[in-house]
């Protein structure tokens, strides 16, 4: 079955001890992203890959770092959780950067920052 | 991308078809519309998109207006499991992959 999968989908933390939410996607896509939901704010981009070894900012970046060594797989590493980083979060997946509009969206990760 | 416009939320009786409006009124002639929606805390699902002719699929028809300045949406006979919220995007279907910007969409209640 294609799909995009997280982990963990549910995360409580305190501040400062670095996580990492994993992403995966079985579809050979090349673009990849990561997106924050806040309540009134809607989807916002943290960062993207065009393909591997390929990664840029997106909208809110500061605080979070990723990385694409592998075409199926883009983690998001939080080096020191701040609690403003309390979100949900998703993954998401295209065949390519911008040419289908077409995302395909992970179950998303609850993550708390206490 | 251009700017949209839609309704902060709409009621649907169960088993009828449930139309949702978009205005988009600056949108630009290479622009697409795309519609996903999110149901609680889940992905966001992609439902359909279109560039001017109508177009349909099993989930939903997109009517695009000719002057392209607003697109409705149809479930044509929605469930409980349509309650969501809708999501009317325009964009440059091959443009950067900044890829698409989510605005607050269409909150739709299906009431049994």
């Amino acid at each position: 079955e294609a799909q995009v999968t997280q982990n963990p989908r549910y995360l409580i933390t305190v501040t400062g001890k670095k996580l990492t939410v994993t992403c995966s996607q079985n579809m050979n896509h090349e673009y990849m992203s990561w997106y924050r939901q806040d309540p009134g704010l809607g989807l916002r981009q943290i960062y993207y890959s065009m393909n591997v070894e390929v990664t840029d900012k997106g909208d809110v970046p500061e605080g979070y770092k990723v990385s694409r060594k592998e075409k199926r797989n883009f983690p998001l590493i939080l080096e020191s959780p701040s609690p403003n980083q309390t979100s949900l979060y998703f993954c998401a997946s295209s065949l390519a950067g911008g040419s289908t509009g077409e995302l395909f969206f992970g179950e998303g990760s609850r993550l708390t920052v206490l | 991308d251009a700017k949209t416009t839609q309704p902060p939320s709409m009621d649907c009786a169960e088993g009828r078809a449930a139309n949702l409006p978009c205005n988009h009124s600056t949108i630009s002639g290479n622009e697409y519309v795309y519609w996903y929606r999110q149901i609680h805390s889940q992905g966001p699902q992609y439902i359909i998109h279109g560039l001017k002719n109508n177009e349909t699929n099993e989930m939903a028809s997109l009517i695009i207006t000719e002057d392209r300045k607003s697109s409705t949406l149809i479930l044509p006979h929605a469930t409980l499991r349509d309650t969501a919220v809708y999501y009317c995007i325009v964009r440059v279907r091959r443009s950067s992959a900044r890829q698409l910007t989510f605005g607050s969409g269409t909150q739709l209640t299906v009431l049994p």
